[in-house]
């Protein structure tokens, strides 16, 4: 059963318009998510976090959004770059016994095209 | 500043070998995690090191995986016999605490023949 799911395997965006990846939960006790990005033959890199006492946080071109009522959030990027093309991890933490161990969505595959 | 060192990058071997998967953490990282990414699966959590001990093992998938942490810059990850099922590709991340944000390795891509 996933707690994290990304229902888009894939996103293709034309360059200089928005991207956005969305991810949804399904345990309320997550309070910390964070996201990552990967390009091929490398490890997963963190990008941007946000506490469940926020709803928005803002890193350049990346921005996240959290909806706790909906169990929904969102990646923004602005303007989109090829540079960007990469998969995309949602991960939240939290939960009973407050595990700070991230659960892990499967990922969205993000094309920018030129 | 060197990041998570894994080693190898690749490892071809056939069914029923012993194979050992290694890593160097980031300096000063007190915790240290060993994940599995398969396409069925996706990112999952096999065990997770605190100063240099086992907190949870509850993903390691059977007795025949292993892992240790004999200091604070090494641990390996071994399986042993080996099947095909265990192909994927295993990462290696540490963090400055279990609160913080991971840092991956590249990561080590295993066939199992």
């Amino acid at each position: 059963d996933q707690q994290v799911k990304q229902n888009s395997p894939s996103l293709s965006v034309q360059e200089g318009r928005i991207s956005i990846l969305n991810c949804d939960y399904t345990n309320s006790m997550f309070d910390y998510f964070l996201w990552y990005k990967k390009y091929p033959a490398e490890g997963p890199t963190f990008l941007i976090s946000i506490s469940s006492i926020k709803d928005k946080n803002e890193d350049g071109r990346f921005t996240v959004f959290l909806n706790k009522s909906a169990k929904h959030l969102s990646l923004h990027i602005v303007p989109s770059q090829p540079g960007d093309s990469a998969v995309y991890f949602c991960a939240a933490s939290g939960g009973p016994g407050g595990s700070y161990i991230p659960t892990f969505g499967r990922g969205t595959s993000l094309i920018v095209h030129p | 500043d060197a990041g998570v060192i894994q080693s190898p990058r690749h490892e071809v071997t056939e069914m029923g070998q012993e194979v050992t998967l290694r890593c160097k953490p980031i300096s000063g990282h007190n915790s240290l995690f060993w994940y599995r990414q398969t396409m069925m699966r996706g990112l999952e959590l096999l065990i997770y090191f605190n100063n240099n001990v086992p907190i949870d093992d509850s993903g390691m998938p059977e007795d025949r995986f292993s892992a240790k942490m004999p200091n604070a810059s090494f641990s390996t990850l071994k399986i042993q016999p080996s099947e095909p099922r265990d192909s994927a590709v295993y990462f290696c991340a540490s963090s400055l605490d279990r609160q913080q944000p991971q840092h991956f390795g590249d990561g080590t891509r295993l066939s199992i023949l």
